[in-house]
């Protein structure tokens, strides 16, 4: 099956700093990539969709300033947490579809904002 | 919008017997496709099954079966002969096909399944 993987599995930094979190999609392209939260014991909350070549679409409520996403070739997309606090620890995971019904998902990114 | 609710948040199945988990959706698209997944306590989203809305058969994939009823609009996952590999969150998603939501997953809460010896 399609493999989508995610760079890195976990972080800490410290609160003000930057965070990039990498989405590769490994044995197929991907026009089109998904950026998920998750909060503990929670579900997943889209948070934008990253488009190969042109600008993300963001959720409502999803600050696309903080939240800077770059879909820079059909196999890549990468989330990138800006000045990063607390409260934006969470579970980030990405997805990308290889057929039209079938969205792979990476294994997340745990970011822990200290 | 879409609305996608899980009302089992726990259970707990006895190996090698079956379990059903509920799922119930709300959406005004007259096409959409239906999704269950499994996340187990490494945190990646593991794709079971999936069922289209104008499928003619409930959807199967070895142990895991979907009881489609549109007109309930429910979308049952059935893990038959549990093992205890399966013990998981499992969430139950949504997704239009076309139309401006585009290809948007909207998952439910989730239920946790614990599988005892």
């Amino acid at each position: 099956g399609a493999v989508v993987s995610q760079h890195p599995s976990r972080v800490i930094c410290k609160s003000g700093t930057s965070v990039k979190i990498e989405c590769r999609s490994l044995d197929f392209q991907a026009t089109t990539m998904f950026w998920y939260r998750q909060f503990p014991k929670q579900s997943l909350m889209l948070m934008a969709t990253s488009n190969e070549g042109s600008k993300a679409t963001y959720e409502q409520g999803v600050e696309k300033d903080k939240f800077l996403i770059n879909h820079a070739s059909l196999t890549l997309s990468t989330l990138t947490v800006t000045s990063a606090h607390p409260e934006d620890s969470s579970f980030y995971i990405c997805s990308a579809e290889d057929r039209p019904h079938e969205q792979y998902f990476g294994p997340g990114t745990r970011l822990t904002v200290t | 919008a879409q609305k996608i609710t899980q009302t089992q948040p726990g259970m707990f199945v006895q190996e090698k017997e079956a379990v059903t988990l509920d799922c119930t959706y709300d959406t005004s698209d007259p096409s959409y496709g239906l999704f269950w997944y499994k996340q187990p306590s490494s945190g990646e989203m593991i794709f079971l099954i999936y069922q289209g809305s104008y499928d003619q058969q409930n959807a199967t994939e070895g142990r895991y079966s979907l009881n489609f009823q549109k007109a309930r609009k429910s979308a049952n996952l059935v893990i038959s002969a549990s093992q205890l590999g399966d013990s998981a969150m499992y969430f139950c998603a949504m997704r239009p096909r076309g139309g401006a939501a585009g290809n948007k997953l909207t998952f439910g809460g989730g239920t946790r399944v614990l599988v005892k010896p």
